[in-house]
């Protein structure tokens, strides 16, 4: 069975630039979230999905976005990047976001130059 | 707002020894508890999850206990190997609403 998958594992992107980020979740999970990991500010929740609606977002400014599809796969998009956005970014999957097991892909770094 | 904080930061310990990692957290009204391990620069791998409902949940060396009361949670690792040196998270689900994660204890195991 296979895991989630994040594409791509690695992004060197420049100041002001847009970047988008792919998840894959595992075949028959729903539920997505991401994640964004930094050395200052440790694992902090973006925003989740389930059957292609938004259920919850954290406190992040409007630059960051996301979407799910009709097949459960997920982008999110940064605009105007600024150094500060420089992390891991993590996403998760889950058979529905109530009370079940997350499995994690293995994320996306962006290097923000 | 739920806070999780976990004790300690960092733990360096010989090989073979049983070792307790502490979690706790301020709301008591949660789903569920999930313990992950991290390597570095990798993703997050699912341990344990503890619903909660639930006491403990065990996997091979490892036990996790709950205590919704009193809001903690404890993973003990039985025997531990230098394959088990990682960072140690603890994840609350507050609600299915999304996972609030503790700052994690990075472990040690020396040969």
């Amino acid at each position: 069975k296979a895991g989630v998958t994040q594409t791509p594992r690695y992004l060197i992107k420049t100041r002001g630039q847009q970047v988008t980020l792919s998840c894959s979740p595992i075949s028959g999970h729903r539920s997505v979230s991401w994640y964004q990991q930094t050395p200052g500010q440790g694992l902090q929740f973006l925003f989740e999905y389930f059957s292609e609606t938004q259920r919850n977002k954290g406190n992040f400014p409007g630059r960051f976005s996301g979407r799910q599809f009709s097949n459960s796969r997920s982008e999110m998009n940064v605009s105007t990047l600024e150094l500060g956005d420089s992390a891991l970014y993590l996403c998760a999957s889950s058979l529905d976001p109530a009370n079940t097991e997350a499995f994690f892909g293995q994320g996306t770094r962006l290097t923000v130059v | 707002k739920q806070e999780v904080t976990q004790i300690p930061a960092a733990l360096s310990v010989p090989e073979g020894e049983n070792l307790v990692l502490n979690c706790s957290f301020t709301d008591s009204a949660i789903y569920n508890l999930q313990w992950f391990r991290q390597d570095p620069g990798k993703g997050l791998t699912s341990l344990l999850l503890i619903q909660s409902s639930q006491r403990e949940q065990t996997s091979g060396r490892l036990n996790a206990s709950l205590d919704k009361s009193s809001g903690r949670s404890t993973l003990y690792i039985a025997a531990s190997q230098p394959g088990d040196s990682a960072t140690y998270l603890c994840a609350v689900d507050n609600y299915g609403q999304n996972f609030v994660f503790g700052p994690g204890t990075r472990l040690s195991v020396l040969p």
